[in-house]
């Protein structure tokens, strides 16, 4: 059975600062990777997806993987009150007959 | 192009009653999902259906069924509701892309919200 652990906050940042979401996993077969957001009574938004180690960058937002050390994060830079919501880790290991195992959340919020 | 709905939104039953939670998707997804959120608990898998005809057992089945009446409609179904099902059950659906990686992203619908007395 696969883990997914995160910090389940809140994680409180000011407005236009940089706010870092953490997570690792526990199944070394797992090969995607998603951060998704979600607004409190809303379903969850998939906000970025990464597949190889390394950065990937969307706008404010950058995804980091590190399949060694089996970590995932996601950097929101200029952080805004509009991003307060509760971000969710996501892997997935198709390939080998598993689903998506999703973390259980962390909660942000920031602040003006 | 609605993505993935469900019905209904809201409902409350008494212990022991039946209901069917509906899902529909119209992206043509192969892969459809069903979800419960408990508070601190995160997304739990209930079941799950590859492919059109097939389906199978998540994490947390107990206590519910599922049907894959065809590609775009995924039901679940608590024959006798338990207190212990009052949650927030999501519906999902993807599509894999087989390129340099395997890309699969899941697409939820809005949720329906289940109070069991």
């Amino acid at each position: 059975q696969k883990e997914v652990e995160q910090n389940s906050g809140p994680l409180s940042v000011p407005e236009g600062a940089i706010a870092s979401l953490n997570c690792t996993y526990s199944d070394r077969v797992s090969q995607s990777f998603f951060w998704y957001r979600q607004y409190s009574g809303k379903s969850p938004e998939l906000i970025m997806s990464i597949y190889s180690n390394g950065d990937k960058e969307d706008g404010r937002f950058t995804a980091q993987l590190n399949k060694a050390s089996q970590y995932v994060s996601l950097l929101i830079r200029d952080s805004q009150p509009s991003d307060s919501a509760t971000y969710l880790c996501a892997v997935n290991g198709r390939n080998y007959g598993q689903n998506f195992v999703f973390g259980p959340g962390t909660r942000l919020s920031v602040l003006p | 192009n609605a993505g993935v709905t469900q019905t209904p939104k809201f409902q409350v039953l008494k212990t022991g009653q039946s209901m069917t939670l509906q899902c529909a998707q119209d992206m043509n997804h192969n892969s459809m999902y069903w979800y419960r959120q408990d508070p601190g608990m995160g997304l739990r898998l209930i079941y799950y259906s590859a492919s059109e005809g097939t389906t199978d057992k998540g994490e947390v089945p107990n206590g519910y069924n599922v049907s894959r009446l065809n590609k775009r409609e995924f039901s679940l179904r608590l024959e006798s509701a338990a207190p212990s099902q009052t949650s927030v059950y999501f519906c999902a659906s993807s599509e894999v892309e087989r390129g340099a990686a395997l890309q699969e992203t899941q697409y939820f619908g809005p949720g329906t919200r289940l109070l069991v007395l």
